[in-house]
């Protein structure tokens, strides 16, 4: 079956600080999908980043880079020097090829950065 | 190009009422889909239409939920007899099969339902 864990309900950084969000995911499938969105109090879900079960290669993207390791079945996220733009829910989500109608979200991280 | 599209952005009503939720996808996007999400939780699957065919409901849909597609274009969701236990946030995403998207899902600003 397929299951996404996030342990961190919520974390609380100093502005400027690096902070690292943690997302742990099951599936017996060998092709899958996993995503990173953030939702803002406003509500909408704002894709961030997909990665495939093929690619491994981690990625940076300005102050935003993820870690994606197979071995360990974890895609951590890691923001740069925070801002309090930054603060948000955080969901990581993930989707098989042979279920790909279906998004399994976990159940969040809401991140807090305090100036 | 406009995002995905809903609304009412909120909803009160009263229990045992019944609404009506609007979603008008990314106009190219042929998949369109129903989450709904409480306070504290990630979205969860409700229901998965391609084009005008509804092809996957979750069992979260129980039989006072409908939703529709009729023209492969806009969906609707419609809650009978509301219950308190109905409030929360209904999510649209929509997405399409192309190279460049893959299975990406892109959501609306959701609806907020509240059952008084």
């Amino acid at each position: 079956a397929q299951k996404v864990t996030q342990a961190q309900t919520e974390i609380s950084v100093v502005e400027k600080e690096d902070v690292t969000l943690d997302c742990v995911y099951e599936t017996r499938d060998t092709t899958y999908y996993l995503f990173w969105y953030k939702q803002p109090p406003s509500g909408e879900l704002v894709f961030l980043i997909r990665r495939n079960s093929f690619d491994e290669q981690n990625e940076i993207s300005g102050r935003y880079s993820w870690n994606f390791q197979k071995s360990t079945s974890s895609f951590n996220f890691t923001i740069t020097a925070s801002q309090v733009v930054d603060s948000a829910v955080y969901f990581c989500a993930l989707s098989d090829e042979n279920t790909g109608n279906q998004f399994y979200f976990g159940t969040g991280t809401s991140l807090t950065v305090i100036p | 190009d406009t995002g995905v599209s809903q609304n009412p952005r909120h909803k009160i009503t009263k229990r045992g009422q019944n609404v009506t939720f609007r979603c008008d996808p990314i106009s190219e996007h042929n998949r369109l889909y129903w989450y709904r999400q409480t306070l504290g939780q990630g979205p969860e699957f409700l229901t998965y239409f391609q084009n005008e065919a509804q092809l996957e409901k979750s069992r979260l849909l129980s039989d006072r939920f409908s939703a529709e597609r009729p023209k492969g274009s806009f969906s609707t969701l419609e809650i009978q007899r509301t219950e308190q236990g109905d409030s929360a946030m209904y999510l649209c995403a929509s997405s399409s099969r192309t190279v460049s998207s893959g299975n990406t899902i892109y959501f609306g600003e959701g609806s907020w339902l509240t059952v008084v």
